[in-house]
């Protein structure tokens, strides 16, 4: 079975903290994105990575930046954490050379910052 | 640039009722489409899609048409149950274009026994 793995499911940070949110895959993509999703808002397209070390920003991309090391790790860094970043953030992947195919995604990580 | 919009909820139905989501697009390009549900404390998982226009998708009695001549993408069920109670967000994929997905802002359907 395929999959994407958030490393927690839920977090609380205080306000100031440089808070790190993994993402891993099993699927060889070469696509990876964080998105953040709020109530009546939607998902946001945050930062995507077509590549190791490649990275584009998305729609909001203010406050945070991102890692990727290696082809299945894709991290999310949130240089000082701000209570208007409390959200459900979601990793997904999918597959840059075969067209039409779907992005998968993973469980979401629940941040709380107090 | 490329947009989803679908249909605002909540919706709330009763058991066996049919159901319709509203979902248009505009894209610069000739996109996929896609509808994901995501069920109360998960992530997104893909329900059906479709890559070119008149393809239906289908899947756990879901069914959606690509109707280009529209833009749009209306998911439907004929008899709903309370196991369908989900988010419901319609995206785009276009071809050749930025590889991200674009979704709608997602419905909130609940089904009452």
């Amino acid at each position: 079975d395929v999959k994407v793995t958030q490393s927690s499911r839920y977090l609380v940070k205080r306000t100031g903290e440089k808070v790190f949110l993994e993402c891993v895959q099993d699927m060889d993509h070469e696509n990876m994105f964080w998105y953040r999703q709020d109530p009546g808002l939607g998902l946001r397209l945050i930062y995507f990575s077509y590549d190791v070390k490649m990275k584009e920003k998305g729609d909001i991309p203010e406050g945070y930046s991102v890692s990727r090391e290696k082809k299945e790790r894709f991290s999310l860094i949130l240089e000082s954490a701000s209570t208007n970043q409390t959200s459900m953030y979601l990793c997904a992947s999918s597959n840059l050379i075969v067209m039409n195919t779907e992005a998968f995604f993973g469980q979401g990580t629940r941040l709380t910052v107090v | 640039g490329d947009s989803v919009t679908q249909m605002e909820g909540p919706v709330t139905l009763s058991e066996e009722a049919f159901l319709t989501i509203n979902c248009t697009y505009t894209a610069t390009g000739y996109p996929s489409l896609f509808w994901y549900v995501q069920y109360p404390g998960e992530g997104l998982q893909l329900l059906l899609k479709a890559t070119k226009a008149d393809d239906k998708g289908s899947n756990k009695g879901f069914e959606a048409t690509y109707r280009k001549e529209t833009t749009s993408f209306h998911l439907e069920k004929g008899s709903v149950q309370v196991s369908d109670s989900a988010v419901y967000f319609c995206a785009l994929r276009v071809r050749g274009g930025s590889e991200k997905l674009v979704f709608g802002k997602g419905t909130k359907l609940t089904v009452n026994p």
